[in-house]
């Protein structure tokens, strides 16, 4: 079971906006900067978003992120069937088991 | 353009010492503000860090695996590994290497993953 919880699965049509949801604790995402990954089906894990809400160069800016207390939001708009993969929100825990956490991740379908 | 590269035994037998590298290419494993970590991926679950370790040598580890694991570094071959100890079925996983800018409360990220290795505990 995931410190950080993301809903299993989000669809949505093509065109269409979808939000993926990531919620934790005090420990982690409440004094902690979220990063995001997109996993497309048998590739590596590629960086969204980091520090809540930046884009690396090249990350379009149909995805964006968000934080608020101790959740996190995944935006992604204009959606293109490319998009359908795994999503992952991350962050440190600050607890006294002090470490790198997941999400268990979230499947996007595009219908 | 920063390249990372798993390399190692993609079967390792229950109780035995898993091992595996990763060679940094396009960039200096010596650069200040990153660390370098591992994550791992069971099939068909989610992804589960490992550890991390800077060019100096200091390290975080993932407190579950504590026990069981040492990474290391290489700076004369761009190099860092990862030893997972007394290994059971339930380690079975694609294993990633991938650079790690991390600074508690101010910024944890990892950007570029390498590509992956599986690795299959089995007698």
């Amino acid at each position: 079971q995931s410190v950080l919880t993301q809903p299993p699965s989000v669809s949505a049509a093509p065109g269409q906006k979808v939000t993926i949801s990531c919620s934790g604790s005090s420990s982690n995402i409440g004094n902690n900067y979220v990063s995001w990954y997109q996993q497309l089906p048998g590739t590596a894990p590629k960086l969204l978003i980091y520090d809540n809400n930046k884009r690396p160069s090249g990350i379009p800016d149909r995805f964006s992120g968000s934080k608020s207390g101790t959740s996190a939001t995944l935006g992604i708009t204009g959606l293109q069937t490319g998009d359908e993969a795994d999503y992952y929100c991350g962050t440190w825990d600050s607890s006294l088991s002090a470490d790198v956490v997941f999400g268990g991740g979230t499947k996007l379908t595009v219908l | 353009q920063l390249q990372l590269q798993e390399s190692g035994p993609g079967l390792v037998k229950p109780s035995e010492t898993l091992s595996l590298t990763c060679t940094v290419s396009g960039g200096s494993i010596s650069s200040s503000s990153y660390y370098w970590g591992w994550i791992r991926q069971p099939p068909g679950k989610g992804l589960e860090w490992i550890g991390s370790i800077y060019y100096s040598g200091s390290t975080y580890y993932n407190p579950s695996l504590k026990s069981r694991v040492t990474i290391s570094v290489d700076t004369s071959k761009n190099q860092f590994s990862l030893k997972l100890s007394s290994v059971t079925a339930a380690d079975t996983a694609v294993y990633y290497c991938a650079r790690h800018r991390f600074l508690e409360w101010a910024t944890n990220w990892f950007d570029p993953w390498g590509q992956g290795t599986l690795v299959t505990v089995s007698s």
